[in-house]
Protein backbone atom coordinates (compact mmCIF):
# COMPACT_ATOMS: atom_id res chain seq x y z
CA UNK A 1 0.00 0.00 0.00
CA UNK A 2 0.87 3.50 -0.65
CA UNK A 3 1.93 5.79 2.08
CA UNK A 4 2.49 9.25 2.14
CA UNK A 5 4.72 11.07 4.86
CA UNK A 6 4.90 14.49 6.15
CA UNK A 7 7.48 15.25 8.57
CA UNK A 8 7.11 18.69 9.55
CA UNK A 9 3.74 19.21 11.61
CA UNK A 10 3.78 22.98 11.84
CA UNK A 11 6.43 25.51 9.94
CA UNK A 12 6.66 28.91 10.21
CA UNK A 13 7.82 31.81 7.93
CA UNK A 14 8.24 35.47 7.20
CA UNK A 15 6.30 37.07 5.07
CA UNK A 16 7.99 37.64 1.45
CA UNK A 17 10.39 34.89 2.49
CA UNK A 18 10.25 31.73 0.72
CA UNK A 19 9.61 28.47 2.46
CA UNK A 20 9.75 24.43 1.96
CA UNK A 21 7.63 22.31 2.34
CA UNK A 22 8.89 18.49 2.56
CA UNK A 23 6.76 15.56 1.74
CA UNK A 24 7.87 11.76 0.69
CA UNK A 25 6.02 9.03 -0.29
CA UNK A 26 6.51 5.21 -0.78
CA UNK A 27 5.28 3.26 -3.92
CA UNK A 28 5.77 0.47 -5.96
CA UNK A 29 4.05 1.94 -8.98
CA UNK A 30 5.89 4.03 -12.11
CA UNK A 31 2.90 5.87 -13.09
CA UNK A 32 0.79 8.34 -10.81
CA UNK A 33 -0.21 11.68 -9.85
CA UNK A 34 1.07 14.08 -7.01
CA UNK A 35 -0.80 16.96 -5.66
CA UNK A 36 -0.43 19.81 -2.75
CA UNK A 37 -3.62 20.47 -1.15
CA UNK A 38 -4.16 23.66 0.88
CA UNK A 39 -7.30 23.52 3.43
CA UNK A 40 -7.35 27.03 5.34
CA UNK A 41 -9.81 27.63 8.53
CA UNK A 42 -12.70 27.55 6.15
CA UNK A 43 -11.81 23.80 5.83
CA UNK A 44 -12.19 23.27 1.94
CA UNK A 45 -9.72 21.62 0.31
CA UNK A 46 -7.75 23.84 -2.29
CA UNK A 47 -5.46 22.30 -4.79
CA UNK A 48 -2.06 24.24 -5.11
CA UNK A 49 -0.50 22.41 -7.40
CA UNK A 50 0.13 18.75 -9.32
CA UNK A 51 2.93 16.65 -10.98
CA UNK A 52 2.54 14.05 -13.22
CA UNK A 53 5.36 11.02 -12.01
CA UNK A 54 6.22 10.29 -15.97
CA UNK A 55 7.18 14.20 -15.88
CA UNK A 56 10.60 15.29 -14.94
CA UNK A 57 10.29 18.40 -15.70
CA UNK A 58 9.09 20.16 -11.70
CA UNK A 59 5.75 21.92 -11.95
CA UNK A 60 5.38 25.25 -11.02
CA UNK A 61 1.68 27.51 -10.44
CA UNK A 62 2.87 31.61 -9.84
CA UNK A 63 4.64 31.66 -6.46
CA UNK A 64 4.01 27.57 -6.21
CA UNK A 65 7.12 25.35 -7.53
CA UNK A 66 7.80 21.58 -6.38
CA UNK A 67 10.80 19.86 -6.83
CA UNK A 68 10.26 16.03 -7.45
CA UNK A 69 13.17 13.54 -7.08
CA UNK A 70 11.26 10.47 -7.99
CA UNK A 71 13.86 8.12 -7.53
CA UNK A 72 13.83 9.17 -4.10
CA UNK A 73 10.10 9.31 -4.17
CA UNK A 74 10.53 13.22 -2.87
CA UNK A 75 7.86 15.89 -3.53
CA UNK A 76 8.61 19.42 -1.24
CA UNK A 77 6.53 22.28 -2.20
CA UNK A 78 8.21 25.46 -2.41
CA UNK A 79 6.34 28.96 -1.83
CA UNK A 80 8.14 31.87 -2.63
CA UNK A 81 7.32 35.49 -1.29
CA UNK A 82 4.95 34.10 1.27
CA UNK A 83 1.93 35.50 1.77
CA UNK A 84 -0.55 36.10 4.95
CA UNK A 85 -3.03 34.41 2.78
CA UNK A 86 -0.65 31.44 2.60
CA UNK A 87 -1.48 30.34 5.96
CA UNK A 88 -3.06 26.93 6.15
CA UNK A 89 -2.82 23.45 6.55
CA UNK A 90 -1.09 22.30 3.60
CA UNK A 91 -1.65 18.21 2.62
CA UNK A 92 0.98 15.91 0.01
CA UNK A 93 -1.09 13.89 -1.82
CA UNK A 94 -0.93 10.61 -3.95
CA UNK A 95 -3.14 9.55 -6.47
CA UNK A 96 -2.69 5.39 -7.26
CA UNK A 97 -4.20 3.31 -10.34
CA UNK A 98 -6.99 2.99 -8.50
CA UNK A 99 -7.99 6.39 -8.57
CA UNK A 100 -7.62 6.66 -4.69
CA UNK A 101 -5.93 9.81 -3.00
CA UNK A 102 -3.85 9.13 -0.06
CA UNK A 103 -2.99 12.32 2.07
CA UNK A 104 -0.18 12.48 3.97
CA UNK A 105 -0.89 14.06 7.82
CA UNK A 106 -0.40 17.89 6.79
CA UNK A 107 1.63 20.40 7.70
CA UNK A 108 0.39 24.00 9.55
CA UNK A 109 1.67 26.72 8.01
CA UNK A 110 2.58 29.84 9.84
CA UNK A 111 2.81 33.38 8.23
CA UNK A 112 4.74 35.88 10.55
CA UNK A 113 4.33 39.33 9.49
CA UNK B 1 -13.65 25.14 -13.34
CA UNK B 2 -15.57 21.59 -12.08
CA UNK B 3 -17.81 22.22 -8.95
CA UNK B 4 -18.28 19.91 -6.40
CA UNK B 5 -21.36 20.95 -4.39
CA UNK B 6 -22.31 18.74 -0.67
CA UNK B 7 -25.25 19.89 1.49
CA UNK B 8 -25.65 20.34 4.59
CA UNK B 9 -22.44 22.03 5.46
CA UNK B 10 -23.32 21.21 9.38
CA UNK B 11 -25.65 19.43 11.24
CA UNK B 12 -26.28 18.30 14.34
CA UNK B 13 -28.61 15.41 15.17
CA UNK B 14 -29.51 13.12 18.45
CA UNK B 15 -27.96 10.09 19.23
CA UNK B 16 -29.73 7.03 17.57
CA UNK B 17 -31.28 9.02 14.26
CA UNK B 18 -29.68 9.31 11.04
CA UNK B 19 -28.18 11.95 9.10
CA UNK B 20 -28.30 12.11 5.12
CA UNK B 21 -25.46 14.04 3.76
CA UNK B 22 -25.63 14.87 -0.14
CA UNK B 23 -22.92 15.55 -2.52
CA UNK B 24 -23.06 16.43 -6.29
CA UNK B 25 -20.91 17.44 -9.41
CA UNK B 26 -22.88 20.54 -10.88
CA UNK B 27 -21.14 20.71 -13.99
CA UNK B 28 -19.91 16.68 -14.80
CA UNK B 29 -20.29 13.67 -14.53
CA UNK B 30 -18.52 11.21 -11.99
CA UNK B 31 -18.90 7.74 -11.95
CA UNK B 32 -16.73 7.84 -9.26
CA UNK B 33 -17.33 9.39 -6.11
CA UNK B 34 -14.86 9.69 -2.59
CA UNK B 35 -15.93 10.04 0.91
CA UNK B 36 -13.44 10.99 3.84
CA UNK B 37 -13.60 11.90 7.08
CA UNK B 38 -11.69 14.34 8.95
CA UNK B 39 -11.03 14.54 12.71
CA UNK B 40 -9.85 18.01 14.27
CA UNK B 41 -6.26 18.59 13.64
CA UNK B 42 -5.63 15.39 11.24
CA UNK B 43 -5.67 14.23 8.06
CA UNK B 44 -8.15 13.47 5.58
CA UNK B 45 -9.18 9.66 5.53
CA UNK B 46 -10.66 7.72 2.98
CA UNK B 47 -13.63 5.96 4.10
CA UNK B 48 -15.36 4.43 1.40
CA UNK B 49 -15.51 5.11 -2.77
CA UNK B 50 -18.78 5.49 -4.03
CA UNK B 51 -19.68 3.67 -7.76
CA UNK B 52 -22.48 5.12 -9.99
CA UNK B 53 -24.82 2.09 -10.66
CA UNK B 54 -23.27 -0.34 -7.88
CA UNK B 55 -22.12 -1.11 -4.53
CA UNK B 56 -19.80 1.34 -2.75
CA UNK B 57 -16.43 0.11 -1.90
CA UNK B 58 -15.61 0.76 1.82
CA UNK B 59 -11.80 1.08 3.48
CA UNK B 60 -10.67 -1.49 5.96
CA UNK B 61 -12.11 -0.53 9.14
CA UNK B 62 -15.29 1.49 7.91
CA UNK B 63 -18.31 0.03 8.66
CA UNK B 64 -20.36 -0.08 5.59
CA UNK B 65 -24.08 -0.73 7.62
CA UNK B 66 -22.98 2.27 9.34
CA UNK B 67 -22.00 4.05 6.75
CA UNK B 68 -24.33 3.87 3.85
CA UNK B 69 -23.23 5.26 0.22
CA UNK B 70 -25.70 5.47 -2.45
CA UNK B 71 -24.49 6.95 -5.76
CA UNK B 72 -27.96 6.77 -7.86
CA UNK B 73 -27.01 9.37 -10.47
CA UNK B 74 -23.59 10.45 -12.42
CA UNK B 75 -24.45 13.87 -10.55
CA UNK B 76 -25.61 12.58 -7.07
CA UNK B 77 -23.50 10.54 -3.82
CA UNK B 78 -24.92 10.42 -0.66
CA UNK B 79 -23.83 9.21 2.46
CA UNK B 80 -26.05 8.27 5.35
CA UNK B 81 -24.90 8.07 9.12
CA UNK B 82 -27.03 5.35 10.69
CA UNK B 83 -27.90 5.69 14.20
CA UNK B 84 -25.67 8.01 15.04
CA UNK B 85 -23.58 8.14 18.24
CA UNK B 86 -21.55 11.00 19.58
CA UNK B 87 -18.02 9.02 18.13
CA UNK B 88 -19.40 9.71 15.31
CA UNK B 89 -18.85 13.96 14.99
CA UNK B 90 -16.65 14.49 12.53
CA UNK B 91 -16.33 16.83 9.25
CA UNK B 92 -16.90 14.15 6.27
CA UNK B 93 -15.52 15.52 3.09
CA UNK B 94 -16.71 14.01 -0.42
CA UNK B 95 -14.80 14.99 -3.54
CA UNK B 96 -14.75 13.76 -7.44
CA UNK B 97 -12.26 13.66 -10.41
CA UNK B 98 -13.83 14.98 -13.80
CA UNK B 99 -13.08 12.29 -15.89
CA UNK B 100 -12.68 14.58 -19.32
CA UNK B 101 -9.98 16.71 -17.49
CA UNK B 102 -7.23 14.18 -18.62
CA UNK B 103 -5.49 11.54 -16.42
CA UNK B 104 -4.22 14.17 -14.07
CA UNK B 105 -6.73 15.84 -13.23
CA UNK B 106 -7.35 16.59 -9.19
CA UNK B 107 -9.71 15.73 -6.83
CA UNK B 108 -12.71 18.54 -6.44
CA UNK B 109 -13.70 18.40 -3.06
CA UNK B 110 -17.39 19.72 -1.39
CA UNK B 111 -17.11 22.27 1.14
CA UNK B 112 -17.67 19.45 3.77
CA UNK B 113 -20.15 18.64 6.30
CA UNK B 114 -19.60 18.97 10.26
CA UNK B 115 -21.54 16.64 11.53
CA UNK B 116 -22.00 16.81 15.73
CA UNK B 117 -24.04 14.09 17.12
CA UNK B 118 -25.14 15.15 20.90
Amino acid sequence: AQTVTQSQPEMSVQEAETVTLSCTYDTSESDYYLFWYKQPPSRQMILVIRQEAYKQQNATENRFSVNFQKAAKSFSLKISDSQLGDAAMYFCAYRNRDDKIIFGKGTRLHILP
Amino acid sequence: GAVVSQHPSRVICKSGTSVKIECRSLDFQATTMFWYRQFPKQSLMLMATSNEGSKATYEQGVEKDKFLINHASLTLSTLTVTSAHPEDSSFYICSARDPTDGGGSPLHFGNGTRLTVT
